[in-house]
């Protein structure tokens, strides 16, 4: 099963700070990647699909690019609301999907 | 309104079972391939299992293979997750999520339903 990893595991950053964040697949997946953000009470919401294509409704500061083993994920200019936990998830054609262990990001 | 709702959670005693449902409303239920996937207390999401559209193809994690069982009823568009053998490692907050088409995606998701694993 592909194995993902995620760094860092927490961040803090001040508002209007451009954030980054990594994940990398124990193998090549293409562009099998999505990344979604989570705050706490909440479900998880899906921002990033097919590791660059951004879903209906999500702002245009959040984006995402890479393929094979090594993706990003970035957020343009750090808004108060973007607190939260945010995952990368491999599919790799069939499942497992595999979840990585999590990005907190907080403000400074 | 495209939604999910997840009922069923509640406190149970190790080895014990419950089942967790999922109503679906808002989009052709029959269509799209679903999820369960679970968040223990402190921890990160963890994918647990997945069901076709048609109910044809069922897949699980390994940490509970041989002790959930992912089903449908497309006539009355509801997800199941049937747990047996429970143990207090499985207690989480248990979302479903719908699937892209085209991707393995979650584009919707349910505000998920807690279940306790304890003596």
């Amino acid at each position: 099963d592909v194995q993902m990893t995620q760094s860092p595991s927490s961040l803090s950053a001040s508002v209007g700070d451009r954030v980054t964040i990594t994940c990398q697949a124990s193998r090549h997946i293409s562009n099998y990647l999505n990344w979604y953000q989570h705050k706490p009470g909440k479900a998880p919401k899906l921002l990033i699909y097919g590791a660059s294509n951004l879903e209906t409704g999500v702002p245009s500061r959040f984006s995402g690019s890479g393929s094979g083993r090594d993706f990003t994920f970035t957020i343009s200019s750090l808004q108060p609301e973007d607190i939260a936990t945010y995952y990368c998830q491999q599919y790799d054609n069939l499942p497992p999907f595999t979840f990585g262990p999590g990005t907190r990001v907080d403000i400074k | 309104e495209v939604q999910l709702l997840e009922s069923g959670g509640g406190l149970v005693q190790p080895g014990g079972s419950l089942r967790l449902s999922c109503a679906a409303s808002g989009f052709t239920f029959s269509n799209y391939a679903m999820n369960w996937v679970r968040q223990a207390p402190g921890k990160g999401l963890e994918w647990v299992s997945n069901i076709f559209g048609t109910g044809s193809h069922t897949f699980y994690a390994d940490s509970v293979k041989g002790r959930f069982t992912i089903s449908r009823d497309n006539s009355k568009n509801t997800l199941y997750l049937q747990m047996n053998s429970l143990r207090a490692e499985d207690t989480a907050v248990y979302y479903c999520a719908k699937q892209l088409v085209t991707q393995g995606a979650f584009d919707i998701w349910g505000q998920g339903t807690m279940v306790t694993v304890s003596s």
